[in-house]
């Protein structure tokens, strides 16, 4: 089983509606997430991270956590074609490798006008 | 936020000769670094962890003759690899953590021809 897994898409939703992504991890002791987006052909970008359990809400996108079922998502609102890319989940390892973050495959998005 | 510089962007380079890529951090100090390594459509692949004033830490798989990881100071680790073939060709990533963020550079686009 992969540490980290989402769905590869290609997700597709219309202009204005909420894209929502999602990811599920092995590690239960993991603690932190990130959701990251990418663009092609250029490095990822932080959208947000999560660390407790519930729903943290940055502008058009919530990331939600759930330790118990291991899983961890993205809601974008109201998308737009500027949100089409590829969307990382990632988690974080502790300890001794403390910062190595362990990347799922990604899922693509589109939004279509 | 804190800004990783990641040069070259990209490199063409003849089979068997080598390449080295430069990772700064600029407004901040830090003393470990991860390189990843992502092929086209895949995710990123941590190769590994660059520690300042000692070895680097790689993960398992990668050869650690070839790719070889330099970590002289507070704010440079470099990424040489070494006798390049073009099944290397790869997107190269490196990037810093600072308290709970991940910051990435742009990113090296290598070719190995």
């Amino acid at each position: 089983q992969k540490e980290v897994e989402q769905n590869s898409g290609p997700l597709s939703v219309p202009e204005g509606a909420i894209a929502s992504l999602n990811c599920t991890y092995s590690d239960r002791g993991s603690q932190s997430f990130f959701w990251y987006r990418q663009y092609s052909g250029k490095s990822p970008e932080l959208i947000m991270f999560i660390y407790s359990n519930g729903d943290k809400e940055d502008g058009r996108f919530t990331a939600q956590l759930n330790k118990a079922s291991q899983y961890v998502s993205l809601l974008i609102r109201d998308s737009q074609p500027s949100d089409s890319a590829t969307y990382l989940c990632a988690r974080i390892a502790g300890g001794t490798s403390y910062g190595k973050l362990t990347f799922g495959q990604g899922t693509i998005l589109t939004v279509h006008p | 936020g804190a800004v990783v510089s990641q040069h070259p962007s990209w490199v063409i380079c003849k089979s068997g000769t080598s390449v080295k890529i430069e990772c700064r951090s600029l407004d901040f100090q830090a003393t470990t670094m991860f390189w990843y390594r992502q092929f086209p459509k895949q995710s990123l692949m941590l190769m590994a962890t660059s520690n300042e004033g000692s070895k680097a830490t790689y993960e398992q798989g990668v050869e650690k003759d070839k790719f070889l990881i330099n970590h002289a100071s507070l704010t440079l680790s470099t990424l040489t690899v070494t006798s390049a073939h073009p099944e290397d060709s790869s997107f190269y990533i490196c990037s810093a953590r600072l308290r709970f963020e991940a910051f990435f550079g742009q990113g090296t686009r290598l070719t190995v021809v």
